[in-house]
């Protein structure tokens, strides 16, 4: 389904610790996920993704997990820094089209 | 490099005038963008789907009137955002798809304020 416009929760992290952010999606269907990282204005950029015959994947630094049963994406990120600071989206597509459905965000901030 | 080119980044216009923002795909023929729209502190919110050379296709609440969506090539979609009004002021970003199951790269976003 479609994003509701909710206000976006925060994570606050010390730098130097492990960051997890959380999104539950809407479609059983949907086969592919991604990872996008929004710096104030400015347009979404690409972190991970993951298609839907996994259940984890790595990149540098941050790890996408899947979980299809309860409809879960979890992006894990390693020793966050002060540049991670930002906006973090998941999006679903549902497969029969090229379309992207955005989770509602979590806005993540680093301090010192 | 930016892949997708969004312009302008940001305008302010009259309550009642019309407002043009272009997407460029800069390195891939795009027979499909998208435009979403996304109010401060909220997610991205999907308008419609820019087909080249036919009929954009509008998500259930989003007027086709007021947006108007023209994709006459494979590298620029056009959103003409009709007799603006103060809320309409929104952040607008497009995005290119590359195909199923690949990730969509995004332009850089148009604020837009309505006064």
């Amino acid at each position: 389904g479609e994003s509701v416009g909710l206000h976006l929760p925060t994570l606050s992290v010390q730098e130097g610790d492990n960051s997890i952010i959380n999104c539950a999606y809407s479609n059983s269907a949907s086969d592919y996920f991604i990872w996008y990282k929004q710096e104030s204005g400015k347009g979404p950029q690409f972190i991970i993704d993951i298609r839907s015959n996994m259940d984890k994947r790595q990149g540098q630094r941050v790890t996408v997990l899947l979980n299809k049963t309860v409809k879960h994406l979890s992006l894990q990120i390693a020793a966050t820094q002060p540049g991670d600071s930002a906006v973090y989206f998941c999006a679903e597509n549902m497969g029969d089209t090229d379309k992207l459905i955005f989770g509602t965000g979590t806005r993540l901030q680093v301090f010192p | 490099g930016a892949v997708v080119s969004q312009h302008p980044s940001w305008v302010i216009c009259k309550s009642g005038t019309s407002v043009k923002i272009e997407c460029r795909s800069l390195d891939f023929q795009a027979t499909t963008m998208f435009w979403y729209r996304q109010f401060p502190k909220q997610s991205l919110m999907l308008m419609a789907t820019s087909n080249e050379g036919s009929k954009a296709t509008y998500e259930q609440g989003v007027e086709k009137d007021k947006f108007l969506i023209n994709h006459a090539s494979l590298t620029l979609s056009t959103l003409t955002v009709t007799s603006a009004h103060p809320e309409d002021s929104s952040f607008y970003i497009c995005s290119v798809p590359r195909g199923s199951n690949t990730e969509a790269f995004f332009g850089q976003g148009t604020r837009l304020t309505v006064v």
